[in-house]
């Protein structure tokens, strides 16, 4: 079944505790990108990547990075969590920049 | 930069009947597309229409359809025979032609539907 898989689902942490929140897909996409969701806000765009290797930032890349290593997987590491960056985030991917998005299940982060 | 706004934070509809989400964006491009998402309560993102910018029909998916005005920068869904199972937030989203476009999304509106 094509998919985005981002786990966890759910994510309780502590200030500063350096985490990962994987993100694959299935579908041989090479656009794969990261969004926060927030009451009031919408979703909006942390970073993005072209393909392997090419990555770049979207409207709130602050206090996150990203790696594209391999064509399937793009996780989003916070280093540093702060109570700001908790959030309900979303993985999603496609064939091309043009094309609708697949996004993952979200993953609902908090930081205390 | 591109913006989409969508005005209603909230709408109600009556099972059956029909509704339409109003959405609006702001664009200097001529090449772009135009899409509707649905978060239902699992929270999973769903893409109900696409609508590309160059093509002048509007675009429809069963109950669903768009009410495109490329002149006047309006893109709104309707939904017909609204259903129970249409209750959820919906995302109107932008994404430019060009080749480092992203999708920008608007605040989202909560669709209730009423029994």
């Amino acid at each position: 079944e094509a998919q985005v898989t981002q786990n966890p689902r759910y994510l309780i942490t502590v200030t500063g505790k350096k985490l990962t929140v994987t993100c694959s897909q299935n579908m041989n996409h090479e656009y794969m990108s990261w969004y926060r969701q927030d009451p009031g806000l919408g979703l909006r765009q942390i970073y993005y990547s072209m393909n392997v290797e090419v990555t770049d930032k979207g409207d709130v890349p602050e206090g996150y990075k990203v790696s594209r290593k391999e064509k399937r997987n793009f996780p989003l590491i916070l280093e540093s969590p702060s109570p700001n960056q908790t959030s309900l985030y979303f993985c999603a991917s496609s064939f091309a920049m043009i094309s609708p998005l697949h996004f993952g299940n979200g993953t609902r982060l908090t930081v205390t | 930069a591109q913006t989409v706004t969508q005005s209603q934070p909230e709408m109600s509809v009556q099972e059956a009947e029909t509704v339409t989400l109003s959405c609006t964006y702001d664009t200097s491009e001529s090449d772009y597309y135009l899409f509707w998402y649905k978060q239902p309560p699992s929270r999973q993102m769903i893409l109900v229409i696409r609508q590309e910018a160059y093509k002048q029909q509007n675009a429809t998916e069963n109950r669903f359809s768009v009410n495109f005005q490329k002149a006047a920068k309006s893109f709104s869904l309707k939904i017909s025979d609204s259903q129970l199972g249409d209750a959820a937030m919906y995302f109107c989203a932008y994404r430019s032609g060009g080749a480092n476009s992203k999708l920008t999304f608007g605040k989202g509106i909560t669709l209730s539907v009423r029994p």
